[in-house]
């Protein structure tokens, strides 16, 4: 079984468009991230939810928002599509607490395509 | 900015030689560090971590070594294989209890030559 799915996995779409990424953990985590890898690799974090409430939000547009049901997903619509944000976002999840090694567990990506 | 960057874009050794990717970070304030694998086509996977009250810390096949002065961090594989090519991040945080904030550094990429 997967332990943090993201759908879809590839996403086209059009500039101006509105679009939403889901993201489930099966782990029991507490704690669920989004982070977004450019072309060049390189990855930032957006988002992190702690028990469904918000505890981090890096610099990003407000045109993407997160949404935490339960503490098993959190989801990431973004309004508005600009070519800027084609890249490859992974959700995360980990366990936040002394027993934890520090852990993050990733999912396999979705990748966006902005034309 | 970024505060973690990494000295080589990218490594290409013989299988069954050993690898080494290094790592540098400016933050002199972080105190934790993780090594994640990422393969084509899938989500970073993490390797190994280190506090620094250690300077290392070995895994299976994989040690880290963390040098505090010179702000340095290093992923030495034994034995490397073809399954470990991949792209090499190493990532910092300032505290290991708030890990999901980590700054990752640019990668490094790892061929292995049959």
């Amino acid at each position: 079984d997967t332990a943090v799915s993201q759908t879809p996995k590839y996403l086209v779409t059009q500039m101006g468009n509105d679009k939403s990424i889901k993201c489930e953990q099966n782990l029991g985590h507490d704690t669920m991230y989004w982070y977004k890898q450019d072309s060049k690799k390189f990855l930032k974090i957006m988002f992190s939810y702690n028990n469904k409430e918000l505890i981090i939000n890096e610099t990003v547009p407000n045109r993407f928002s997160p949404k935490s049901p339960d503490k098993a997903h959190l989801n990431l619509h973004i309004n508005s599509l600009e070519l800027g944000d084609s890249a490859v976002y992974f959700c995360a999840s980990s366990q936040l607490d002394t027993a934890n090694t520090g852990e993050l567990f990733f999912g396999e990506g979705s990748r966006l395509t902005v034309l | 900015g970024e505060s973690v960057g990494l000295h080589l874009p990218t490594l290409s050794v013989q299988e069954g030689d050993n690898s080494i990717i290094n790592c540098a970070y400016s933050n002199s304030a972080s105190d934790y560090f993780i090594w994640y694998k990422q393969e084509s086509g899938k989500g970073p996977q993490f390797i190994i971590d280190i506090r620094s009250n250690m300077d290392k810390r070995q895994g299976q096949r994989v040690t880290v070594l963390l040098n505090k002065t010179v702000k340095h961090l290093s992923l030495q594989i034994a034995a490397t294989q073809p399954g470990d090519s991949a792209v090499y991040f190493c990532a910092e945080n300032i505290s290991w209890r708030s890990q999901g904030n980590l700054i990752f550094g640019k990668g490094t990429k790892l061929s292995v030559k049959p």
